[in-house]
């Protein structure tokens, strides 16, 4: 167990439709950074944020967006949905920017 | 542009012999590199990393080596046991810069036979 928390585990939805994932960082961890794991695909890099800030942005869809909040959880939000998105979505955490990063179990997306 | 490129998909070894997972990688900015171990339907898990600044760095049984001037890096696992059978991803940063994302490889699917 990584001490990193997302839910739910297994999304199904529809095209068109808007999701939210949650993710809870390790204890202490002040950054967040979410990844997609899609089909053939390696994990690629979505968003990062520090202590409530914004970082630094990777392949993130226009239609993505992302917050971290005082509490430091984190939510990765997906709008207009589309087939092409149904991925695994996994949150990790780290202590310090550049330290090793802590994954969580991940988010199954299914878009029908 | 694949910055972190493992080139073998899967590896099979025998119970009780080392196994060798290669990855090279071509960003010179570089300097933090992880090794992570995924099985299905669970996150990956941190194993080992090593800095830029050593060569190798060992953890029981597993070892990183890193060679800069050739851009790779290897895990070996010695001996390798069943348990170990896995995705395995390198995984690389650049711990100067405000965000250290990773960038990963896409993955060696290790078998380890008894």
């Amino acid at each position: 167990d990584s001490g990193v928390t997302q839910t739910p585990k297994h999304l199904i939805t529809a095209t068109g439709q808007r999701v939210t994932l949650r993710c809870s960082p390790r204890s202490g961890d002040l950054s967040v950074y979410w990844y997609q794991q899609s089909l053939d695909q390696g994990l690629q890099f979505l968003i990062h944020y520090y202590n409530g800030e914004e970082r630094a942005k990777g392949n993130i869809l226009e239609r993505f967006s992302a917050q971290q909040f005082p509490d430091l959880h984190s939510e990765l939000n997906l709008s207009s949905l589309e087939l092409g998105d149904s991925a695994l979505y996994f949150c990790a955490s780290s202590v310090l920017t550049g330290s090793e990063q802590y994954f969580g179990p991940g988010t199954r997306l299914t878009v029908t | 542009d694949q910055q972190v490129k493992q080139n073998s998909p899967s590896l099979s070894v025998q119970e009780g012999r080392i196994s060798i997972l290669n990855c090279d990688y071509t960003n010179s900015m570089f300097d933090y590199f992880l090794w992570y171990k995924k099985y299905p339907a669970e996150g990956p898990t941190f194993l080992i990393s090593i800095s830029s600044i050593k060569d190798k760095n060992e953890d029981g049984r597993f070892t990183v080596f890193l060679n800069k001037s050739a851009k790779h890096l290897s895990l070996h696992i010695v001996p390798s046991q069943p348990g170990d059978s896995a995705v395995y991803f390198c995984a690389a940063s650049a711990r100067g810069g405000a965000n250290s994302k990773l960038t990963f490889g896409k993955g060696i699917t290790l078998s380890v036979r008894p």
